[in-house]
């Protein structure tokens, strides 16, 4: 099946770090995305992992990727106020087309 | 600047009307996408393609059509017969779609569709 699920919301404190899960289903992903979603506006993609990779570290990102149980998580070092905004994890199955499966999104909300 | 546009931002239309959204982008991308978005539902697919003259339907394509008659453009029209058409409405784009590939979607500003 494709199910893509994350928590709905988050909160953290501003200077905290902020981690936010994903876990999915089929077990022939190649990549998997992490998307960013500001109020109103469209997807920004943030970073992506290779399904043969377990970890991924770009500036205050990090990516872990547990294939034996489809779990994901993106790490935000020192969460600023600008990061508020809706997170979605994605992946994209082999087979036809690039089919991407996107999660429901992780509000994250970070008080000052 | 390279990118993908969809106008208007926000759309009010009565029950019963069909109503026809844009998309543009410049991005010379081959494949594009329509999504539509509900709060806590996340991102669903009503239609894509890969290229132009040839679409195909998404899992959520009942009550919607869309063209491509050329590469930088995929409008997306809601008709009369989708039930629920009040959304957000998400048009992507990517280099080629093809499978396997790091081939990731590119998405526009979004459409805000309030159908009374």
């Amino acid at each position: 099946g494709e199910d893509v699920e994350q928590s709905l919301f988050l909160s953290v404190r501003e200077g905290d770090s902020s981690v936010i899960n994903c876990t999915y289903t089929d077990s022939s992903s190649t990549y998997l995305y992490w998307y960013k979603q500001e109020p109103g506006a469209g997807l920004q993609l943030l970073t992506y992992i290779f399904s043969n990779m377990d970890m991924k570290q770009d500036q205050r990102l990090t990516v872990l990727l547990n294939k034996k149980d489809k779990h994901l998580s993106l790490r935000i070092a020192d969460t600023q106020t600008g990061d508020s905004a809706i997170y979605f994890c994605a992946e994209t199955l082999s087979g036809g087309y690039q089919k991407v499966t996107f999660g429901t999104g992780t509000k994250l909300q970070v008080i000052p | 600047d390279g990118g993908i546009t969809q106008s208007p931002k926000y759309l009010f239309r009565k029950e019963g009307q069909n109503v026809t959204l844009s998309c543009e982008q410049n991005l010379n991308h081959d494949a594009m996408y329509w999504y539509r978005q509900d709060p806590g539902q996340g991102l669903r697919l009503i239609y894509y393609s890969q290229i132009v003259n040839d679409f195909q339907k998404g899992d959520i394509a009942e009550g919607y059509s869309v063209s491509r008659e050329k590469k930088e453009s995929f409008p997306l029209t809601v008709t009369s017969a989708q039930k629920n058409p009040t959304a957000f409405y998400l048009c992507a784009s990517s280099h080629s779609g093809t499978s396997g590939a790091r081939d990731e979607q590119y998405f526009g500003p979004g459409t805000r569709l309030t159908v009374t």
